[in-house]
């Protein structure tokens, strides 16, 4: 069964700290795989994508096959990335819909 | 900028009421979903559409169904809603990219309450 785990419900660091969220899937396949984010009152919104290997607002995150993990990754937590992160796949040849997992909060204090 | 709205951001309905969510998009997407999202449960697909009057159920569509009769509009239906229904409702769109997913454009969201 395709499947998303995010491990932690929450997790709090300080400003400066550096984060992982973490994101294990269960696909046999090869899914693409996203990270959303919903910032407070606001809409969710596509943080990044695993094809478009890029780094947005200094965050970065690999897909390791062989772990099938998409962990998301920031050297230096900002108080404004407090947040509400999804980890998503969508199964190849799918017409886009997406899994998700249950999300993680993340609190980065000052 | 691509927008999806939901008609309505806060509802109250009681039991065995008939309730319509209505969502559009002014992006000419072909794809549209409905999630609804709940604490400690993350999103989980209701329904999606491909085309219009097309519809494909997603992982819970029990109670629900779903109208796409133009492409621009997508409309949730709780034929009798229960109170296990009360959550909050996320209308989505996107391109079809074919092997590419494209990005789903998200709602504000309808806060569903139901008495």
């Amino acid at each position: 069964a395709q499947r998303v785990t995010q491990p932690e419900k929450l997790l709090s660091v300080f400003k400066g700290a550096p984060v992982e969220l973490k994101c294990n899937y269960s696909y046999s396949g090869s899914p693409e795989l996203f990270w959303y984010v919903q910032y407070s009152r606001q809409r969710l919104q596509l943080l990044l994508r695993h094809i478009s290997r890029e780094s947005i607002k200094g965050f970065t995150a690999d897909l390791n096959k062989g772990e099938t993990s998409f962990h998301l990754k920031k050297p230096f937590a900002q108080e404004e990335d407090s947040a509400m992160y999804y980890c998503a796949l969508t199964p190849g040849g799918s017409q886009g819909n997406l899994i998700f997992g249950k999300g993680t909060k993340l609190s980065v204090k000052p | 900028d691509v927008k999806v709205t939901q008609s309505s951001r806060y509802l109250v309905k009681r039991t065995g009421e008939k309730v319509f969510l209505e969502c559009v998009q002014d992006m000419d997407h072909e794809n549209m979903f409905w999630y609804r999202q709940d604490p400690g449960l993350g999103l989980r697909l209701i329904y999606f559409s491909y085309d219009v009057k097309m519809k494909e159920k997603g992982d819970i569509p029990e109670g629900y169904s779903v109208s796409r009769e133009k492409k621009e509009r997508f409309s949730l239906i709780l034929e009798s809603a229960s109170t296990n229904q009360t959550s909050m409702y996320l209308c989505a769109s996107s391109f079809f990219r074919g092997s590419n997913t494209g990005e789903l454009f998200f709602g504000e969201g309808s806060r569903l309450t139901v008495l």
